[in-house]
């Protein structure tokens, strides 16, 4: 099951900022949280993750409460190609047992208004 | 750079039958993950392959099998098709160097296979 609660939907401004929230309140200390996103009928894209401080790259930043027990993708500047189900996923780091794979939840759909 | 690769895009079979679906992953990747997502539903994990070996299973029947080849290539078969099969297969790929665990996955743009 998903460790992550993320509202069904949000709208945003083109060229507004988009945040988007994520509770995973049951967190442990070796799982790092992780980001994606799924265009209408494409594959998954990474976008983003980090394990305890905040993480800038081109496309978002990830920043994640001091106690890990939520998130907050930002999307500086949104445009209509932002429109997408994003992912926001909870995985452990190591190599064992079942840490390679990803658990996806239902995300949320984001939809970007001109 | 070429991305992870899938085939056939697009596949229709009718109940009964097997489907195979193949991915190449990223080059330099040795692991590759298989996901289900059917109409209005979320990514469903189905198999992990690392090095050639399974390394893990979601909660599928076993007749959906798999395996990875030595070029860490795979396969995805589903055997005795059933209608609620009918699902875009997505497959993604990861490097597994252990000094930069977890990787994060790369996937393909997915097969969409069909069960009349």
């Amino acid at each position: 099951d998903a460790k992550t609660t993320q509202p069904t939907s949000m709208d945003c401004a083109e060229g507004r900022a988009a945040n988007l929230p994520c509770n995973h309140s049951t967190i442990s200390g070796n799982e790092y949280v992780y980001w994606y996103r799924q265009i209408h009928s494409q594959g998954p894209q990474y976008i983003i993750h980090g394990l305890k401080n905040n993480e800038t790259n081109e496309m978002a930043s990830l920043i994640i409460t001091e106690d890990r027990k939520s998130s907050t993708l930002i999307l500086p500047h949104a445009t209509l190609r932002d429109t997408a189900v994003y992912y926001c996923i909870v995985r452990p780091l190591g190599s064992s047992g079942n840490t390679g794979k990803l658990i996806f939840g239902q995300g949320t759909t984001l939809q970007v208004k001109p | 750079e070429a991305g992870v690769t899938q085939s056939p895009t697009h596949l229709i079979k009718t109940r009964g039958q097997q489907a195979t679906l193949r991915c190449s992953p990223i080059s330099g990747h040795t692991s590759v993950y298989w996901y289900q997502q059917a109409l209005g539903l979320g990514l469903q994990f189905l198999l992990w392959y690392d090095e050639g070996e399974e390394r893990n299973r979601g909660n599928f029947p076993p007749r959906f099998s798999g395996r990875q080849f030595p070029n860490y290539s795979s396969e995805l078969n589903v055997n005795a098709l059933e209608l609620e099969d009918s699902a875009l297969y997505l497959c993604a790929s990861s490097q597994t160097d252990r000094s930069s665990w977890p990787g994060e996955l790369f996937f393909g743009e997915g097969s969409r296979l069909t069960v009349l």
